[in-house]
């Protein structure tokens, strides 16, 4: 089975802070693919990064980053210099050989001025 | 241009009476997904289609139907709605390449 937990429900941090959103994923397929994506107030859902199983590069975009560790199973999302157009919430997904993309149950951030 | 539209953007109805949700897409897609969002549990998947007339459940199938009669269109229908059944609904569309989602469909069941 596969599953994705994301046990930070609310992380509430000041501008200009760092802030780390933790994402542990489980599955037995060695070919999978690692989702992140942001909810912003308005609703929709915005793709932010994709990664397979097989790089394990961790990516930097901009305030953004992503570290992935298939050792610990986990898939981390850093923003650094938190700004208050970052609060939403935040989903990790994942999908492997079933077709079947399963998502946690989100991050919420806020971040104050 | 949105490759991806859902309908209606908000609905109300009753319990008891059936409703129809559709999700419609431009982009040729093979797979397509619909999931529920609710505080505390994410998104939840309720069906997918990985074609035309091919279609499998996802974790929280009951109480759902879907129909894919045609690439572009994937419906999903709620046969006799429950105040349960209240959520934010999102089709998607996609592989392991990416991901792309509707803007959603709020329906409430009174």
């Amino acid at each position: 089975a596969q599953k994705v937990t994301q046990a930070q429900t609310e992380i509430s941090v000041v501008e200009k802070e760092d802030v780390t959103l933790d994402c542990v994923y489980e599955t037995r397929d060695t070919t999978y693919y690692l989702f992140w994506y942001k909810q912003p107030p308005s609703g929709e859902l915005v793709f932010l990064i994709r990664r397979n199983s097989f790089d394990e590069q961790n990516e930097i975009s901009g305030r953004y980053s992503w570290n992935f560790q298939k050792s610990t199973s986990s898939f981390n999302f850093t923003i650094t210099a938190s700004q208050v157009v970052d609060s939403a919430v935040y989903f990790c997904a994942l999908i492997g050989r079933t077709d079947k993309l399963i998502f946690g149950t989100g991050t919420r951030l806020q971040v104050f001025p | 241009d949105a490759g991806i539209t859902q309908s209606p953007r908000h609905k109300v109805t009753e319990t008891g009476t059936p409703v129809t949700l559709r999700c419609h897409q431009t982009e040729n897609h093979r797979y397509m997904y619909w999931y529920r969002q609710d505080p505390g549990h994410g998104l939840r998947l309720i069906h997918y289609s990985y074609g035309v007339k091919d279609t499998d459940k996802g974790e929280v199938s009951d109480g759902y139907s879907v129909s894919r009669s045609k690439t572009e269109d994937f419906l999903l229908t709620l046969e006799s709605a429950t105040s349960s059944q209240t959520s934010v609904y999102f089709c998607a569309i996609g592989t392991g390449y990416g991901y792309t989602f509707g803007s959603g469909t709020r329906l409430t069941v009174v």
